[in-house]
């Protein structure tokens, strides 16, 4: 059975970077065609879709954060990775990891709250 | 502001059934077939109810279905119950040079 779980702080303070780990059992990242992604959703608000990575180890982002997020997979770890740089308070939310079926984050983790405060 | 709109709200009586609309451009939702829906309670994790605009993954309920004309999407719940006093989420494969996900903003479905 396919199971997801974040890791990592949080607490971020403003202007660093947020790292965070999905460990992923129950399937590889490398398996054919297998997308994993990340979304994230701020406290009271909806669902933002940051980016994932396929099986290839290629990536996909969002325009709107692309120019301070990556996202990158460890498959002697089964395991993916986000950072988000230069963080502020508008990056304080509830991170999910996914796997993506069909463009669509069909199995996801619990969630981590990454609070960005001084 | 999201890519995809939504309602804000929609609610409707036991029994009846609602839809919830989700309008794009023709950069995502009227490009491609990978519209899907997701149902979120209240500190919950969403749940995917809907991929590929109008297939349900295993042990969803067959109330829960999906459409799409032109740019805009829509998720219809029949026979409405009280446990579909939810959050629901559209998304859409889109590309604007590159390949990548938007979701809508959200509706809240309240069941009178």
């Amino acid at each position: 059975q396919l199971h997801l779980q974040e890791s990592g702080p949080g607490l971020v303070k403003p202007s660093e970077t947020l790292s965070l780990t999905c460990s992923v059992s129950g399937e590889s990242i490398t398996s054919a065609d297998s997308h994993w992604g990340w979304v994230r959703q701020p406290p009271g608000q909806g669902l933002e879709w940051i980016g994932s990575v396929a099986y290839s180890g290629y990536t996909y982002y969002s325009p709107s954060l692309k120019s301070r997020i990556t996202i990158s997979a460890d498959a002697s770890k089964n395991q993916f990775s986000l950072k988000v740089r230069s963080v502020t308070a508008a990056d304080t939310a509830v991170y999910y990891c996914a796997r993506e079926y069909s463009s669509a984050p069909a199995y996801w983790g619990q969630g981590t709250l990454v609070t960005v405060s001084s | 502001q999201s890519a995809l709109t939504q309602p804000a709200s929609v609610s409707g009586s036991p029994g009846q059934s609602i839809t919830i609309s989700c309008t794009g451009t023709g950069n995502d939702i009227g490009a491609y077939k990978y519209v899907s829906w997701y149902q979120q309670y209240p500190g919950r994790v969403p749940k995917l109810i809907i991929y590929e605009v109008n297939n349900r993954p295993s042990g969803v309920s067959n109330r829960f279905s999906g459409s799409k004309s032109g740019n805009t999407a829509s998720l219809t719940i029949s026979g409405l119950q009280a446990e579909d006093e939810a959050d629901y989420y559209c998304s859409s494969h889109a590309k604007r040079g590159t390949d990548h996900l938007v979701f809508g903003g959200g509706t809240k479905v309240t069941v009178l």
